[in-house]
């Protein structure tokens, strides 16, 4: 059974760096194929594919948001970590991480809850 | 890259089916079979109910069907029910090995 959760801050102020944990179960990022993802949904709006991480350590980003995503992992403790530095308001959104099956072209199976990330002074 | 238009709203009686279409373009949905789709009620996180444009997964309803052509994909739900009322999205892998969503689509069940 595979699970993930999200966590960090529910209130990050302008211009701060945003870190947000992702950590999974039911599966290993050391094994070939596997990737986790990062979509957001601002409050009432739609789903935004952020970023991408494969089991081999490859990354994919989302071109307007490039300059400032960084997705890393931590195999030994089945994590993934996502930084968006100089937080905006319009970054205000529920942040999901994702399961990318093995050798998946583009869907995201498993899901976690989400967390509402709200920026604002 | 552009999101992925959807139509804002659709709309059905119990029992009828609809189709809710997502366009995209030669860099994305024309070009790879890597279309998904995806339900989302609300305060809920996104369920997978469609990959690879006509795949489904396991447990997932065989109302729900997808096909492509061209640059367009579309998502069709037969014998709609109540419980489908839901928001749906749209998403494709990019010829730059990214991912990009669609707008969403609200679907009501009158």
């Amino acid at each position: 059974q595979i699970t993930l959760k999200e966590s960090g801050p529910t209130l990050v102020k302008p211009t701060q760096t945003l870190t947000l944990t992702c950590t999974f179960s039911g599966f290993s990022l050391s094994t070939n194929g596997e990737g986790v993802g990062w979509i957001r949904q601002p409050p009432g709006k739609a789903l935004e594919w952020l970023a991408l991480i494969y089991w081999d350590d490859n990354k994919r980003y989302s071109p307007s948001l490039k300059s400032r995503l960084t997705i890393t992992k931590d195999t030994s403790k089945n994590q993934v970590v996502l930084t968006l530095t100089n937080m905006d308001p319009g970054d205000t959104a529920t942040y999901y991480c994702a399961h990318r099956p093995r050798n998946a072209y583009n869907h995201f199976d498993y899901w976690g809850q989400g967390t509402l990330v709200v920026v604002s002074s | 890259q552009s999101a992925l238009t959807q139509p804002a709203s659709v709309s059905g009686s119990p029992g009828q089916s609809i189709t809710i279409s997502c366009t995209g373009t030669s860099s994305d949905v024309g070009v790879y079979n890597s279309v998904s789709w995806y339900q989302q009620h609300p305060g809920k996180a996104p369920k997978l109910m469609i990959y690879d444009v006509t795949n489904r997964p396991s447990g997932v309803s065989n109302r729900f069907s997808g096909s492509k052509s061209g640059n367009t994909a579309s998502l069709t739900i037969s014998g709609l029910q109540a419980e489908d009322e839901a928001h749906y999205y749209c998403s494709s892998y990019t010829s730059s090995n990214t991912r990009v969503f669609g707008g969403g689509t609200k679907l009501t069940v009158l």
